[in-house]
């Protein structure tokens, strides 16, 4: 079992539309959590940090349950600009990285 | 700032020849990573500097080897690439080692291709 584990998608949605990804992680001990995006062919750059409380950054509202040890992403109303893939990391000793999630909003 | 820099861009290398990533940072940070990422697989750790002078292997070190030369730079060479090591490497930095709730800023990348 990978220790991050995301659904690759793509997640085709259109522009305005609200959509989730979600994130399991095996770790327990994991102490603290991220969403990076990646745009094509370019390096990753972190999106937010994910807190025990939840956390929202305009139209990004990120979550984490670590009873059941998910985090998820929730983007509203869905910009062309949004289309990238993303990246859900947790940091036990070091930062592990899952697959990324594509994300392709459409007109 | 630059921030991080990495060069090649891209490389193509038979198999059995030996060639260095070379990475830089302008940011005063004290650690430093090599990353590997490949379709569908995620980044996956080579090797990393937690501060200058020390270096340590990560989840994927075979076949590579990383010189901390000072705070700014560090170079990932492989020293008899094969085809396995095709992939797109990046370089990280942080202010501090990863221990914590820390961001890593990443390079543009190098491709490599290994024939």
């Amino acid at each position: 079992r990978k220790e991050v584990e995301q659904d690759p998608g793509p997640f085709n949605v259109p522009e305005g539309a609200t959509v989730a990804f979600n994130c399991t992680y095996s770790n327990s001990a994991s102490q603290s959590f991220f969403w990076y995006r990646q745009d094509c062919r370019k390096e990753p750059k972190l999106l937010m940090s994910v807190y025990s409380s939840g956390n929202e950054d305009g139209r990004f509202t990120a979550q984490l349950n670590r009873a059941s040890q998910y985090i998820s992403l929730l983007i509203r109303d869905s910009k062309l600009s949004d289309s990238a893939t993303y990246l859900c990391v947790v940091n036990g000793n070091m930062l592990t990285f899952g697959g990324g999630t594509r994300l392709m909003v459409k007109p | 700032n630059a921030g991080v820099t990495q060069t090649p861009k891209f490389q193509v290398l038979k198999t059995g020849q030996s060639m260095t990533l070379q990475c830089a940072q302008d940011m005063n940070h004290n650690s430093m990573y090599w990353y590997r990422q490949d379709p569908g697989m995620g980044l996956r750790l080579i090797y990393y500097s937690a501060s200058e002078g020390t270096t340590d292997k990560g989840e994927v070190p075979n076949g590579y080897n990383v010189s901390r030369l000072n705070k700014r730079e560090f170079s990932l060479r492989l020293e008899s690439a094969a085809p396995s090591q095709t992939s797109v490497y990046f370089c990280a930095s942080s202010e501090r080692p990863s221990g914590g709730a820390n961001e890593q800023f990443f390079g543009p990348g190098t491709r490599l291709t290994v024939l």
